[in-house]
């Protein structure tokens, strides 16, 4: 079976501070793993992916993910945070088409 | 771009009702993923299709079924609507391998059972 786990449900920064958004993973296969960003009254839209090629992944809007088999960790950063970028954010895992998404990290920026 | 239509943005039933959540893909896409979201639990996977006339039960497919008669179309079925169904449902689908690999997803449907 496959799961993610986010830690904290709500997630609030400043403008211009580092945005951290972790992802804990349970896989018995290699998986593939992706975030999502949902906007208020919006479907899910990728920000980015990893499957399997460079562990450190760069996505949409300035965020990157790095892949730690280690740690089992894809966690989400971005240097710098935005107003825009106040959203939910969701992890996902999969590994045989059909996709474990984690229960989501609601982050505020605050001006 | 793959688009993934759901038919309606806000859909208000009663108890007892029979419901339908329609999806519709313009890409020949073949696996097609009905998910319900509710705050604190993020997505839930109820039902999917990898092919036409199949389904799979997802993880909470208690109170619905689904129907996928053409490829384009995978349809969510309440067969009689309980306020506990109440939340938001969205619909995906799926690119298999390659550098598009993954879901895209509806603008999901939010129903409000009364």
């Amino acid at each position: 079976a496959q799961s993610v786990t986010q830690l904290g449900s709500h997630v609030s920064v400043s403008e211009g501070a580092l945005v951290l958004l972790r992802c804990n993973y349970s896989s018995s296969v290699p998986p593939y793993l992706f975030w999502y960003v949902q906007y208020p009254n919006q479907g899910l839209q990728l920000l980015l992916k990893y499957t399997s090629a460079a562990t450190l992944v760069k996505g949409i809007n300035g965020f990157e993910a790095e892949f730690k088999k280690s740690e089992t960790s894809f966690h989400l950063t971005k240097p710098s945070a935005h107003m825009s970028d106040a959203a939910e954010y969701f992890c996902a895992v999969t590994s045989n088409n059909d996709m474990r998404f984690g229960a989501g990290t609601r982050l505020t920026v605050k001006p | 771009d793959v688009k993934v239509t759901q038919s309606s943005r806000y859909l208000v039933k009663r108890t007892g009702e029979k419901v339908f959540l329609e999806c519709v893909q313009d890409m020949d896409h073949e696996n097609m993923f009905w998910y319900r979201q509710d705050p604190g639990l993020g997505l839930r996977l109820i039902y999917f299709s990898y092919d036409v006339k199949m389904k799979e039960k997802g993880d909470i497919p208690e109170g619905y079924s689904v129907s996928r008669e053409k490829k384009e179309r995978f349809s969510l079925i309440l067969e009689s609507a309980s306020t506990n169904q109440t939340s938001m449902y969205l619909c995906a689908t799926m690119e298999q391998g390659g550098p598009n690999y993954g879901y895209t997803f509806g603008s999901g449907t939010r129903l409000t059972v009364v």
